[in-house]
């Protein structure tokens, strides 16, 4: 069965960067898209990135355009979110999700939090 | 941007009822339209895409309708393990967008 686990989260300054990794197992990851959904504390699920199976197209939210960039290793079977600028904000549970019409399969959720 | 609203934000029933949830989308959707159930501490699992297309392994007592700008997501009959929260989220247009959610819980 397909799974995803997340992993990079953590403390970090405002204005600081982290980058949030995602492990995909048990199907063919090079043929699926897929994206990065935050769910801040009490609140709702908004999507931030999607990237097709090839990184030929690649979206943002507003909220993140310009300072997180989502990529892909289709030979490593891994997502990436590279997250700059960091801000109060972003302070989230992350979450990678195969994008198959729509989220078929979520990570467990990876932490994180902006604060001095 | 599509925005999506929920009601009721909080529906309290009892085990063995039927559950009626609504989500309204600002501007057509068609049938991009999926529902998410989430328990504390999970992540969402998806229930029901295209409207009203069962997800692997989503019960039969889950059905959605509709289409454009009105859907329903209905649970027949609530077993202990649905008391959760809901959401709905349109693939139509970018940005994704999210409802914010109905919490079923135990009256």
């Amino acid at each position: 069965e397909a799974q995803l686990v997340e992993s990079g989260g953590g403390l970090v300054q405002p204005g600081g960067s982290l980058r949030l990794s995602c492990a995909a197992s048990g199907f063919a990851f090079s043929n699926y898209s897929m994206v990065w959904v935050r769910q801040t504390p009490g609140k709702g699920l908004e999507w931030i990135s999607y990237i097709s199976s090839s990184s030929a197209t690649i979206f943002y939210a507003d909220s993140v355009k310009g300072r997180f960039t989502i990529s892909r290793d289709n030979a490593k079977n891994s997502l990436f979110l590279q997250m700059n600028s960091l801000r109060a904000e972003d302070t989230a549970v992350y979450y990678c999700a195969r994008r198959y019409y729509d989220f078929d399969y979520w990570g467990q959720g990876t932490l994180v939090t902006v604060s001095s | 941007e599509i925005v999506l609203t929920q009601s009721p934000a909080t529906l309290s029933l009892s085990p063995g009822e039927r559950a009626t949830l609504s989500c309204r989308a600002s501007q057509s959707v068609g049938k991009y339209l999926a529902w998410y159930q989430q328990k504390p501490g999970q992540a969402p699992r998806l229930l029901i895409y295209n409207a009203s297309n069962r997800a692997t392994g989503s019960p039969a007592r889950f059905s959605g309708s509709g289409s454009g700008t009105d859907f329903t997501l209905t649970i027949s009959s609530l077993e202990p393990e649905d008391f959760a929260v809901y959401y709905c989220q349109q693939r139509s247009n970018w940005p994704l967008t999210f409802g914010p959610g109905t919490k079923v819980d135990i009256k």
